[in-house]
């Protein structure tokens, strides 16, 4: 069964901070695509990132970075000097192939204080 | 630039009542989703569909049904509300995944019912 694991519920951290947020999943599939999702706190579902299965290039984003690795079923998110506008619910999720669906994990909610 | 439009945004209902909450994107994307937002759960897909005319069960599809007539909308149905279906429904919508090419769900804004 496929399945994402966030095993951080709740993380806080003082601006200017670094800050990383877990993510482990597990499937069968050969080909399938990691995402992460944020929830800002007026409650939208913003795309951050997406990572197909073969593709075990880290990606940078201004202060974003993301480590895919295949070999620990794992893809972390890290944010680089926090900003108290980072503060969200953070999503991993896992697609199956051809029906696109999504199995997300229960989400980290990441605080950042001034 | 619409991209997925839930309506409505905010309902409350009594047990037992029905409802249909529509999905309504603008993007020409085969497929689209409903999902529940509980707390502590993260998001669960209900029902999906890959095209006009065809639906599916995702994982917590008891007491919803659903129907995609156009290919431009994605309606979820409450035939009889109860207190457990008390959520956020976000609803979501996409073309198909390629290695190549970058395809996320796009979401709603979602909606916020409440059955008393």
């Amino acid at each position: 069964a496929q399945k994402v694991t966030q095993a951080q519920t709740e993380i806080s951290v003082v601006e200017k901070e670094d800050v990383t947020l877990d993510c482990v999943y597990e499937t069968r599939d050969t080909t399938y695509y990691l995402f992460w999702y944020k929830q800002p706190p007026s409650g939208e579902l913003v795309f951050l990132i997406r990572r197909n299965s073969f593709d075990e290039q880290n990606e940078i984003s201004g202060r974003y970075s993301w480590n895919f690795q295949k070999s620990t079923s794992s893809f972390n998110f890290t944010i680089t000097a926090s900003q108290v506008v980072d503060s969200a619910v953070y999503f991993c999720a896992l697609s199956e192939e051809n029906t696109d669906k999504l199995i997300f994990g229960t989400g980290t909610r990441l605080q950042v204080f001034p | 630039n619409a991209g997925v439009t839930q309506t409505p945004k905010f309902r409350v209902l009594k047990t037992g009542q029905s409802m249909t909450l529509l999905c309504a994107q603008d993007m020409n994307h085969e497929y689209m989703y409903w999902y529940r937002q509980d707390p502590g759960m993260g998001l669960r897909l209900i029902h999906y569909s890959v095209g006009e005319g065809t639906t599916a069960k995702g994982e917590v599809p008891d007491g919803y049904n659903v129907s995609r007539l156009k290919k431009q909308n994605f309606l979820l149905g409450l035939e009889s509300a109860a207190p457990s279906q008390t959520s956020v429904y976000f609803c979501a919508s996409s073309r198909p995944q390629t290695l190549y090419s970058n395809q996320p769900q796009h979401f709603g804004d979602g909606t916020r019912l409440s059955i008393l």
